[in-house]
């Protein structure tokens, strides 16, 4: 299977630490990356984590992956009201010419 | 300048209506994407070009077709438009062998079809 899955939404207070997490079921996934949507764009690159890698750090965004269970997630900590958006799951997939697949997005909400 | 650049931003056609969005980028990638975004389902691939002389058929390539005019330009076509066509189109870019690491998107094109 192809899948990349996500929740839909999520609510945090402001100050709080965020997880967005994301299953994926194709086991040659190369890359596994967090992309951000604000009203109005386009999705813009925000981290990606090679898949020989279990963490990846950056400044606020911390990116786990369990390669074991297929699960990637993004911690943002002390989520701003700025943070507000729809941030993607994707991988690519070394299936014979490297396919980008994308989750449905989950919307982050942050309440003041 | 935006890299890459989407036009129209908007726009309301009617049923049957042929309609052609187009994509110009500026960053010298040699690949390029139209997806099509629905609340709920993502991104889904329409179809996507390596280069000039090469055009493959993405995940719901029915009712679409695309012309590559040249390297930096990639246009999406409808040809007789659809209700459930209405979405919004994003143009993106990348260079080779990259994966995801350097897609660039455009801002979007949203389509209503009615």
């Amino acid at each position: 299977g192809e899948d990349v899955e996500q929740s839909l939404f999520l609510s945090v207070r402001e100050g709080d630490s965020s997880v967005i997490n994301c299953t994926y079921t194709d086991s040659s996934s190369t890359y596994l990356y967090w992309y951000k949507q604000e009203p109005g764009a386009g999705l813009q690159l925000l981290t990606y984590i090679f898949s020989n890698m279990d963490m990846k750090q950056d400044q606020r965004l911390t990116v786990l992956l369990n390669k074991k269970d297929k699960h990637l997630s993004l911690r943002i900590a002390d989520t701003q009201t700025g943070d507000s958006a729809i941030y993607f799951c994707a991988e690519t997939q070394n299936t014979g010419g490297f396919k980008t697949i994308f989750g449905a997005g989950t919307r982050l909400f942050v309440k003041a | 300048d935006a890299d890459v650049t989407q036009t129209p931003r908007n726009r309301i056609t009617k049923t049957g209506k042929r309609i052609m969005l187009e994509c110009s980028q500026t960053k010298g990638h040699d690949r390029m994407y139209w997806y099509r975004q629905d609340p709920g389902l993502g991104l889904r691939l329409i179809y996507y070009s390596f280069d000039v002389k090469d055009i493959n058929k993405g995940e719901i390539s029915d009712g679409y077709s695309v012309s590559r005019q040249a390297q930096a330009k990639f246009s999406l076509s409808l040809e007789s438009a659809i209700p459930n066509q209405t979405a919004l189109y994003f143009c993106a870019t990348s260079d080779s062998g990259s994966g995801a690491r350097d897609y660039t998107f455009g801002s979007g094109t949203r389509l209503t079809v009615v």
